[in-house]
This record gives structure tokens, sequence and C-alpha cells, in this order.
């Protein structure tokens, strides 16, 4: 089956870096996305990584190695406002979204 | 309209009732797509549609049916709602079906079904 695996809650510090790890399982792989969801509002894009390597932008960074069916995501200088879900999904090989469950970040002050 | 737009923002409805969600996409989006997002489970994809005219299912499709006559409308309908379809639903849509477009998503129904 298909599987996508992420840490269920995360905690940590203003203006400190986190690391969320995804996991995944797929039948074929067509590009992995993190997406932003705080609570009772809708996810919002954040990230998208096809190949191998690091892909920055500003804050917010991205990994990927599809040898090992791993990603993260990497928030720095975190703000009380990164208090939100992080999703991570894989496109399959027939090009639907397969979604995590999930992980909440709370931001402490 | 700018985005996506989904009625109604909440429901309770009593089981056994027929329930149509709506979902409208000004973007001219090709493709557009129901999940539903339960606590502790990632977003379930129900149905999708890549090109107006055409459906199909996804991983959880029993109990809805959906219809796309058009580019911008995508809604979706229980026939007779059970309490096991209690959720919150996201209608979303993306330029084409295939990578790298980016999933835009609706502000969600979220739907009680007594």
């Amino acid at each position: 089956g298909q599987n996508i695996d992420q840490p269920t809650e995360m905690t940590a510090t203003e203006g400190a870096i986190v690391q969320i790890n995804c996991t995944y399982q797929t039948s074929g792989f067509n590009g992995l996305f993190w997406y932003q969801q705080h609570a009772g509002e809708a996810p919002t894009f954040l990230s998208y990584n096809v190949l191998d390597g690091l892909e920055e932008k500003g804050r917010f960074s991205s990994f990927l190695s599809r040898s090992k069916g791993y990603s993260y995501l990497l928030l720095k200088e975190l703000q009380m406002k990164d208090s939100a879900s992080y999703l991570c999904a894989v496109r399959d090989s027939n090009y639907q979204l397969i979604w995590g469950a999930g992980t909440k970040l709370i931001i402490k002050p | 309209i700018a985005g996506i737009t989904q009625a109604p923002t909440s429901q309770i409805l009593a089981a056994g009732r027929r329930m149509t969600l709506r979902c409208t996409q000004d973007m001219r989006h090709n493709a557009m797509y129901w999940y539903r997002q339960d606590l502790g489970l990632g977003l379930r994809l129900i149905h999708y549609s890549n090109t107006a005219g055409t459906t199909g299912k996804g991983e959880v499709p029993d109990g809805y049916s959906v219809s796309r006559a058009n580019t911008d409308d995508f809604p979706l309908t229980l026939a007779s709602a059970v309490p096991s379809q209690t959720s919150v639903y996201f209608c979303a849509s993306s330029r084409t079906s295939e990578a790298p477009d980016t999933q835009y998503f609706g502000p969600g129904t979220r739907l009680t079904v007594l």
C-alpha cells in the first residue's frame, strides 16, 4: 500500500530552527509537496521537490532524497505565526496526491 | 470571486438526507478535486476531474457523486448521508493534473451528520 509518515506533533521555541521529517512509500513518484495548514483553515502551498537536493525559499527549505524515500521541511527563525500543521504529500504514478496526516508544530515564546 | 469558493461553510444534516456541497473556481483551472479531512488522517481524495466533462474516483468515493458540467463548478453530492460522512470537505483545483502544478484549496465545508 501507499504510506506517508510524519511525526504527529513537534514543539519548538520562537527564533529557533525546526526540521519536520517525512518518509514515503508510494507507487511511483512524481514530486513531493509541503503544505501549511493553520487551524480551521485550508492548506496552502509551501514547496515542491522533484529532484534530489535542497530547495530554499526564504525562511523555509525543503530537502528530498528519492533513493531513501525521505524529505524534510526546515523552518528557520521561527515565528509565532508558524504554529500550524505541516502536510507532506507525494504525487504517485497516477498523478494523484497521497497525503500524510500532518505534523502539528507548536511554537513557544 | 478570487480563487476557490465553497458553500455552505458548515452544515448539520440528518442521516438519510441528500446534500450537495458547492465548489466554484475562477482561475480557469482544468483539474478539480474533492477531499475529506478527518482528525489523525491525511487528506483523502473522494473524486477528481482532470477536465470539464470527465470525472474519476479517488480513494474513498463510496456514498459520494460528482459532476463537472463546466470548467468552473464541481459539486459534490451525498445521496443519503450517514454519520461516518461527518468531516471537513475541501475542494481544490490545479491548472492541470500533472506535476508540478500546485493544488489550491477552498476554505472548506464542515459537515456534521447526525
